[in-house]
């Protein structure tokens, strides 16, 4: 089945930093990568919208500055979270549909625990 | 705007026994998608089952089921012959129909089902 492969699992920085997190689709195109983020106990709430070749759309309340994310190839997105603090620690996980026409399903990464110090 | 709620923070299960987790939806679309996933401790998000709107007939796969009421906007989780495996979060999602374009196939989640099966 498609696979989605996220990197780092887990990252541990400090306050001021950042931290770059890749999703990859690793045997599908995906055209379009979602990013969601879960706080403890707590469920996923999407952050952004990301398609290949142009700019993310952001939720609300989410800030574009501080979550850059980069959909630079059908197979490769990423989320840079900039100038990190101990409040961004969170679980960050992506999610990618590939372009087949129709409803085709999400595929999950394993998701990226950040914690910032 | 669509919303999902799971009404159930936390369930408890006999191993072998049946659970099930409720989960009820707004929306004013007809043509949907609904989903269970499991997340367990490794926080991997695994698709358990997923329901056409469109479809009457109950999804069903191997010990799980569903009971999809469209009128009454309630999509619940059966689990049969319940697992020590099966212990996990489990949470309930919407996706529209992408053929009406719009959110791109994105997921909405309910609160979440911590289940927990006791041998």
């Amino acid at each position: 089945g498609a696979v989605v492969s996220q990197h780092p699992s887990r990252v541990i920085c400090k306050s001021g930093t950042s931290v770059k997190i890749e999703c990859r689709s690793l045997d599908f195109q995906a055209t379009t990568m979602f990013w969601y983020r879960q706080f403890p106990k707590q469920s996923l709430m999407l952050m952004a919208t990301s398609n290949e070749g142009s700019k993310a759309t952001y939720e609300q309340g989410v800030e574009k500055d501080k979550f850059l994310i980069n959909h630079a190839s059908l197979t490769l997105s990423t989320l840079t979270v900039t100038s990190a603090h101990p409040e961004d620690s969170s679980f960050y996980i992506c999610s990618a549909r590939d372009g087949l026409p129709g409803n085709s399903p999400l595929h999950f990464g394993n998701g990226t625990r950040l914690t910032v110090t | 705007a669509q919303t999902v709620t799971q009404s159930q923070p936390e369930m408890s299960v006999q191993e072998a026994e049946t659970v099930t987790l409720s989960c009820t939806y707004d929306t004013s679309e007809s043509d949907y998608y609904l989903f269970w996933y499991k997340q367990p401790p490794s926080r991997q998000m695994i698709l358990v089952i997923r329901q056409e709107a469109y479809k009457q007939q109950n999804a069903t796969e191997n010990r799980f089921s569903v009971n999809f009421q469209k009128a009454a906007k309630s999509f619940s989780l059966k689990i049969s012959d319940s697992q020590l495996g099966d212990a996990a979060m489990y949470f309930c999602a919407y996706r529209r129909n992408l053929g009406y374009g719009g959110s791109q196939g994105n997921l909405i989640f309910g609160k979440g089902t911590k289940l927990s099966v006791k041998p």
